[in-house]
Parts: C-alpha cells; structure tokens; sequence
C-alpha cells in the first residue's frame, strides 16, 4: 500500500463546477500537506499548502487537512478550462523528502 | 531566474547502455531532489541532496541507478546499464534551506526511453 493514495480519475467537469479533489495517507508522522499542479509535460509546480489539521483559501483554491481520518482535499471553485491539468497531493514528515499521490487528472470543459 | 535547468529533454538509448542525466538548480538553493515518474507508480523520490551531501538515497531503485553532486551547481543521476523498465521521465527539483519546507521548484524533465 502507498503512503499516499489519490484517486487517478480523470475527472471531467463543465467550466464553473465546484471541484472536489481528495487523498489519503497512512503516515500518522506527515505534518506537512501539500497539493501541487502538473500541466501536460510540465514539471509540478506548488498550488497550496497546509501545516497539521485545517483549512487554508487562496482564491478559488481551499485546501483543507483532516488528520483525525488522514484525508487530504484540494477544493477548486468556478473551475477554468486553464485549471486542466494533473493535481498531485504531497505530504512530508518535515524531512523535506516528498512523498506524493499518483495524481488525478482534471478536465474543465469550456 | 531560470529556473531549474535539466539536460537532455530527451533520451532514447538501447538497453545495456549507460544514461546520464544532468540537473543545474536555482542559484542559491542548497536542496536537490531527484524524482522518477511513472505512469503505474506515479512520482518518486530517488534521492536527495543537501549542500551538495547525499543525505537519502533510499528510494534509488538499485545498484544500477548512482547520483552525484560535485558542486552547487550542478548533479549527474546515472544509470548503468540501463533496462527497459527504466523508462520513465526524471524531474530533477531544488528548494532552498530559508524557504518553505515544502516548496520545491520542479525542472522541466527528462523523458527516457530504453529499447
């Protein structure tokens, strides 16, 4: 079993949808809880991220880290066709050694 | 800035032959990370550097696999011989020991094909 496991999807919605992304861990020591996006033969870049249990707003982006039942969720509102891209959740011990889901793929049609 | 800067883009080799990619990080960064990814086993840390010092190695996948770091600037992961099943893109990253723990700056990529 992965440490980190994320649903590959794809998921397909319409331009405007609420997007709901989600993880799990098993790693009780990851504090650090990260979501980076990865477009079509990019390198992932850092979206947000969250230290411990709660939630954190940048835009249209809410992260949001329940460490009572390892659950990691990236919530994305009025999606973009530019939003279209791979979404990987990240977690670290504090170590810096990232230990990342498979990554799930969105697709925002216009 | 240029950003992480990788080398080649591409790489097509036959089997039983040695690969070397190579990793120039941001300027000032004293993290470098190495990462594999597969479609079937997603993104993964090889190794990972701190002030040009190996301090985890634990996820390169076998004695074939070694990763050097001469000097601040530049890191070599080499694979000798390489097989088929090494075939994957390799992104090489660096984060900086003032910055946010969990920022790294991804590189473009380097997509190997082994025949």
């Amino acid at each position: 079993q992965k440490e980190v496991e994320q649903d590959p999807g794809p998921l397909s919605v319409p331009e405007g949808a609420i997007v709901s992304l989600n993880c799990t861990y098993s790693n009780s020591a990851f504090q650090y809880f990260m979501w980076y996006r990865q477009y079509s033969r990019k390198g992932p870049e850092l979206l947000m991220y969250t230290y411990s249990s709660g939630n954190k707003e940048d835009g249209r982006f809410t992260a949001q880290v329940d460490k009572s039942s390892k659950y990691i969720s990236l919530f994305i509102r009025d999606s973009q066709p530019s939003d279209s891209a791979t979404y990987l959740c990240a977690s670290d011990t504090g170590r810096r050694a990232l230990t990342f889901g498979s990554g799930t793929r969105l697709q925002v049609q216009p | 800035d240029a950003g992480v800067i990788q080398s080649p883009r591409h790489e097509v080799t036959e089997m039983g032959q040695e690969v070397t990619l190579r990793c120039k990080p941001i300027s000032g960064h004293d993290y470098l990370f190495w990462y594999r990814q597969t479609m079937m086993r997603g993104l993964e840390l090889l190794i990972y550097f701190n002030n040009n010092v190996p301090i985890d190695d634990s996820g390169m996948p076998e004695d074939r696999f070694s990763a050097k770091m001469p000097n601040a600037s530049f890191s070599t992961l080499k694979i000798q011989p390489s097989e088929p099943r090494d075939s994957a893109v390799y992104f090489c990253a660096s984060s900086d020991v003032r910055g946010q723990i969990y920022e790294q700056y991804f590189g473009p990529g380097t997509r190997l094909t082994v025949t």
